[in-house]
């Protein structure tokens, strides 16, 4: 099975700031690689697909980059609403697998 | 809008069984894969399940279930479901039915609500 290990598991950040979350797989997945927002008792929410593809109407400040088994999704200009726990998750093969979260806190 | 809405979320007892249903509306059911996902308390997300679009459509499951879960679809009433059997404790969780991007299993675009599954004695 792939392994995907996000960095780091939390981190505080103001309204405004720029946010950086790696994600990393444990061998290569090309660009098959996808983000997820989740909100506290909410169903998490796509956020991108194929590394850097945007679902329909997420915000252009989320933004995803990377290939092979290094990955980052970035947050620009951090609004309210994004403060959550971020997933990333690789679709080149079964068992589909999801890193641990990254919990995104307001300072 | 997709909509995709869970139900059959209830108490059960080790080694119990139980059906879980995800109704959908907004799309052409039969064009997409599906997927079941779930959470236990306070953990991360665990994929369970895909099944590819289509009539007949091609089954995955993770180790963790496999031999114990059942995916399938009905296209006629665009609904997913998942049998289960045999659950354990470890299956408590909130279970989350999806959508995907294509009629080939890729990625999840939308996800349902989730329904609660609680196994215990």
């Amino acid at each position: 099975d792939i392994q995907m290990t996000q960095s780091p598991s939390s981190v505080s950040a103001s309204v405004g700031d720029t946010v950086i979350i790696t994600c990393r797989a444990s061998q290569d997945i090309n660009k098959y690689l996808a983000w997820f927002q989740q909100k506290p008792g909410k169903a998490p929410k796509s956020l991108i697909h194929a590394t850097s593809s945007l679902h329909n109407g997420v915000p252009s400040r989320f933004s995803g980059s990377g290939s092979g088994t290094d990955f980052t999704l970035t947050i620009s200009s951090l609004q309210p609403e994004d403060f959550a726990i971020y997933y990333c998750q690789q679709h080149k093969s079964f068992p589909l697998t999801f890193g641990q979260g990254t919990r995104l806190d307001i300072k | 809008d997709v909509q995709l809405l869970e139900s059959g979320g209830v108490l059960v007892r080790p080694g119990g069984s139980l059906r879980l249903s995800c109704a959908t509306s907004g799309f052409l059911f039969s064009d997409y894969a599906m997927y079941w996902v779930r959470q236990a308390p306070g953990q991360g997300l665990e994929w369970l399940s895909a099944l590819s679009g289509g009539t007949a459509g091609t089954a995955y499951y993770a180790d963790s279930v496999r031999g114990r879960f059942t995916i399938s679809r009905d296209n006629s009433k665009s609904t997913l479901y998942l049998h289960m059997n045999n659950l354990r404790d470890e299956d408590t969780a909130v279970y989350y039915c999806a959508k995907g991007l294509s009629i080939v299993t890729g990625t999840i675009a939308h996800w349902g609500q989730g329904t609660l599954v609680p196994v215990s004695s």
